[in-house]
């Protein structure tokens, strides 16, 4: 059971839009800053957004990320095939069991 | 570009110690940023492991802080992972990355390729 909460899967077609959500508490999301990470099958993890909505040097400006309360979203537009992938959130929980947190992940499929 | 390699057993005996190296090349740990170890259970999510800086500071998973040991070597330019007592349930791809840890912010970037760790007798 992880501490965010992420859809199991969301599918769209080619050259549409596409938001995945990632719902956490007052401990994590709502006063710490979220990442956001595409993992293509079989290779490992790759930083999309930092910083709730930053996106790191060669990410093209198709992946966009935003927060609001205790929720976040990551936005894909103009999908490609070659975005299904596996999507996960991230966050610092600052609670008792401060650390580090994922969502559980969502899986992404073009159609 | 900095680029991360995790290396060692790939099989480890239940009940033994799980020990793992991530070396780092064309970037010096001692200039800063902190560095974590993530794993993947097969067909699962990612759980953080923990995570040093060079000075030897230290943010652990509380879930797995009793059987977590993360240590760094500065003159390697490279940080290892002990986790001991293992079972079933730890086996994983096992991930290093290079973490930003800073008051309410975290991320890991680069990653590591990863390496299955099985435990099984």
């Amino acid at each position: 059971q992880s501490v965010l909460t992420q859809p199991p899967s969301v599918s769209a077609a080619p050259g549409q839009k596409v938001t995945i959500s990632c719902s956490g508490s007052s401990s994590n999301i709502g006063n710490n800053y979220v990442s956001w990470y595409q993992q293509l099958p079989g290779t490992a993890p790759k930083l999309l957004i930092y910083d709730n909505n930053k996106r790191p040097s060669g990410i093209p400006d198709r992946f966009s990320g935003s927060k609001s309360g205790t929720s976040a979203t990551l936005g894909i537009t103009g999908l490609q095939t070659g975005d299904e992938a596996d999507y996960y959130c991230g966050t610092w929980d600052s609670s008792l069991s401060a650390g580090a947190v994922f969502g559980g992940g969502t899986q992404l499929t073009v159609l | 570009q900095v680029q991360l390699q995790e290396s060692g057993p790939g099989l480890v005996k239940p009940s033994e110690t799980l020990s793992l190296t991530c070396a780092v090349s064309g970037y010096s740990i001692s200039s800063g940023y902190y560095w974590g170890w993530i794993r993947q259970p097969p067909g699962k999510g990612l759980e953080w492991i923990g995570s040093i800086y060079h000075s030897g500071s230290t943010y652990y998973n509380p879930s797995l802080k009793s059987r977590v040991t993360i240590s760094v070597d500065t003159s390697k330019n490279q940080f290892s992972l002990k986790l001991s007592s293992v079972t079933a349930a730890d086996t994983a791809v096992y991930y290093c990355a290079r973490t930003m840890v800073r008051g309410v912010r975290v991320w890991f970037d680069p990653w590591g390729q990863g390496t299955l760790v099985t435990v099984s007798s």
